[in-house]
Parts: structure tokens; sequence; C-alpha cells
């Protein structure tokens, strides 16, 4: 089956502009989570969507949005951006049934941000 | 809160030799899982391996072997048989079995080389 689907891949803003990305899960998996990787800070989770609804944050500043659709597709979307949002966005997905197991996440290659 | 401390930035292995990736976690979850991920230089990272906390026996997938040691809170990845596409950054994770799916603690990683 398909994996996850991350767009655009790479991508190059300049300061102040806004960035969305989108991700498509895996068919059936309910939650999707964002993380961002950066060289100096290493995986940092973002936020995680499940049926539509935020149910996890990461310490992120409030330029830092997603959402999820009924599909369980998601974007994120950043505001106002600074040069130290450079970074690598991941998202997973999970089929997350709720047992205390596994529960190994699913992650897309990526979108490749450079904040100019 | 959880942490994970994996103290190798970068290690060497000859082809066809054995290497182990070490980490260490710490977490007040009473019951917890632990993974491991590769992330080749294609960006997307692909689940290798998982342990759960009450797991008796150390888990292994292939020629991957998670060495737990609960006491010592250590999950090493041990990789036999090294190929020259193990080559990539591998991340250590853990997620308490009381947080949902898609928030996982990630530590810094460890760059494996494998040399021909």
């Amino acid at each position: 089956k398909a994996g996850v689907t991350q767009t655009p891949r790479y991508l190059i803003k300049t300061r102040g502009q806004q960035v969305t990305l989108s991700c498509s899960p895996i068919s059936g998996h309910r939650s999707v989570s964002w993380y961002q990787q950066t060289p100096g800070q290493g995986l940092q989770f973002l936020f995680e969507y499940f049926s539509e609804t935020q149910r996890n944050k990461g310490n992120f500043p409030g330029r830092f949005s997603g959402r999820q659709f009924s599909n369980s597709r998601s974007e994120m979307n950043v505001s106002t951006l600074e040069l130290g949002d450079s970074a690598l966005y991941l998202c997973a997905s999970s089929f997350a049934s709720g047992a205390p197991d596994t529960g190994e996440l699913f992650f897309g290659e990526g979108s490749r941000l450079t904040v100019l | 809160a959880q942490k994970i401390t994996q103290t190798q930035p970068g290690m060497f292995v000859q082809e066809k030799e054995a290497v182990t990736l070490d980490c260490t976690y710490d977490t007040s979850d009473p019951s917890y899982g632990l993974f491991w991920y590769k992330q080749p230089s294609s960006g997307e990272m692909i689940f290798l391996i998982y342990q759960g906390s009450y797991d008796q026996q150390n888990a292994t997938e292939g020629r991957y072997s998670l060495n737990f040691q609960k006491a010592r809170k250590s999950a090493n990845l041990v990789i036999s048989a090294s190929q020259l596409g193990d080559s990539a950054m591998y991340f250590c994770a853990m997620r308490g079995h009381n947080t949902n799916a898609g928030k996982s603690t990630f530590g810094d990683g460890t760059t494996l080389t494998v040399k021909p």
C-alpha cells in the first residue's frame, strides 16, 4: 500500500512569508504527527492530529499551526517565517489503535524548507 | 518527561561485521515502548524494531536486534553482518504507553558509515 506522502519536497521562502505543507497518511491511519528536524535540535515534536482534532502539541510558537481533514490528510502552516525555521519537516502516520503495543510511526520523506 | 541519549554521533564499521549503537533513556512512565528508526540520506525515517518495556525477550528483526537492559535503562541496537546499504543515521525513540501514538521522543541520532 502507498506510504506517507508529503508535498512539496523542497521549497525556498523568504523571511516574513508563510508556508503550507501537506501530508497524506497511509490509508487507514488516523493519527498524523509532525516533526521538525534540524542539525542543532534534532527531531522535535510539533503536533499530532487524530480524527481532525489536535491532541498533542509540542513547544513551538503559535506561528506553527496545523489541521487535519476528514480523510486524515493533514496540513501544517508556518506564518511569518524566520531564518531558524529552515528545517526538514517530517510527517508521520500511525494506526493508533489505542492498544499499548508497538505503535510505530510511518514517516514520509519530508519537506525541506529553506528560509532566506 | 522522557529523554533519549545517544552518545555516539558517528560510528564506522567494516562491511560484514557487527556493530552496536548505544541508546539510554529516562522516563517516569511505568510502561513504555522503545523504537529504532533508520534515516537514509533521502530523509525518510524507516521503522526498524520495537521493544516493549514488559517484554521478557530482546526483540529481533532479521539482522537487527535490540539489547534491552531495563535496569540500566539502555536499549542498544545491534546490526549483524553490516551491509553498505546500512550507512544512514539511526535514531532511538520512545513513547510511554499512556502517550498518544504520534508523540514520540527521539535521540539526537548516530551516523553509521559502513566501509567496504
